[in-house]
């Protein structure tokens, strides 16, 4: 069946623009998570979603950042007035259930944002 | 100071060698999960582990909830194997490690 997918894949932006990154999940999967990795660094989570509601946002860099999610699956990540420390590959993953709950998630490709 | 360690940074392996990668944590946690990135940037996940241990073909991974840690093995280690492995402790949010980055040799 169809994996997680994220859009677009690459993103070019000019320092002081908004940003909107996309995540579809797997279908009946009720957790989504997003992550971003910068170049050469590890993986720094940012926010998970049980469903539509969003139980800690404390991963979120700034209040530049904000994520959507809608019908408890489509999601988007919005970074306001993007900085240039922003580059950086943007993962989602989703899994059947999340929070206290140990599933296994599944990953997207990524979306790769460069601000120059 | 990270929550999660992981042990050794780099690893390089001769094919066939067995290979074991360490994940220490230092919150309680509810699961922790074995990830895989491949050079070109994807994702997998290999495990997830609430307690004992999980075996996916020569991939094995342990956990001792009591010492908070985790192993990952690797048996007759194959040059496709070479990625990053990353540890991660699952605590209401994720904490991951930096990563063990493990070239095998032919």
């Amino acid at each position: 069946g169809a994996g997680v997918s994220q859009s677009p894949s690459n993103k070019v932006t000019e320092k002081g623009k908004d940003v909107e990154l996309r995540c579809d999940p797997i279908s009946g999967h009720t957790a989504l998570y997003w992550y971003r990795q910068s170049l050469g660094q590890g993986l720094e989570f940012l926010i998970y979603f049980q469903g539509n509601s969003a139980p800690d946002k404390s991963g979120l860099p700034s209040d530049r950042f904000s994520a959507e999610r809608t019908g408890g699956s489509v999601s988007t990540l919005t970074i306001q007035r993007t900085q240039q420390e922003d580059s950086a590959v943007y993962l989602c993953a989703s899994s059947l259930g999340g929070g206290l709950e140990p599933y296994e998630q599944y990953f997207g490709p990524g979306t790769r944002l460069t601000v120059t | 100071k990270n929550e999660v360690e992981q042990s050794p940074q780099n690893l390089t392996a001769q094919e066939g060698e067995f290979i074991t990668i360490n994940c220490s944590y230092s919150v309680g946690i509810s699961a922790l999960h074995w990830l895989q990135q491949h050079p070109g940037g994807g994702i997998v996940s290999l495990f997830m582990l609430s307690s004992g241990k999980k075996k996916h073909g020569r991939l094995i991974a342990t956990i001792n909830i009591q010492e908070k840690h985790s192993s990952l093995h690797i048996t007759a280690s194959h040059p496709r194997d070479s990625a990053v492995y990353i540890c991660a402790a699952f605590r209401n949010q994720f904490y991951f490690g930096t990563g063990t980055s493990l070239t095998v040799i032919p």
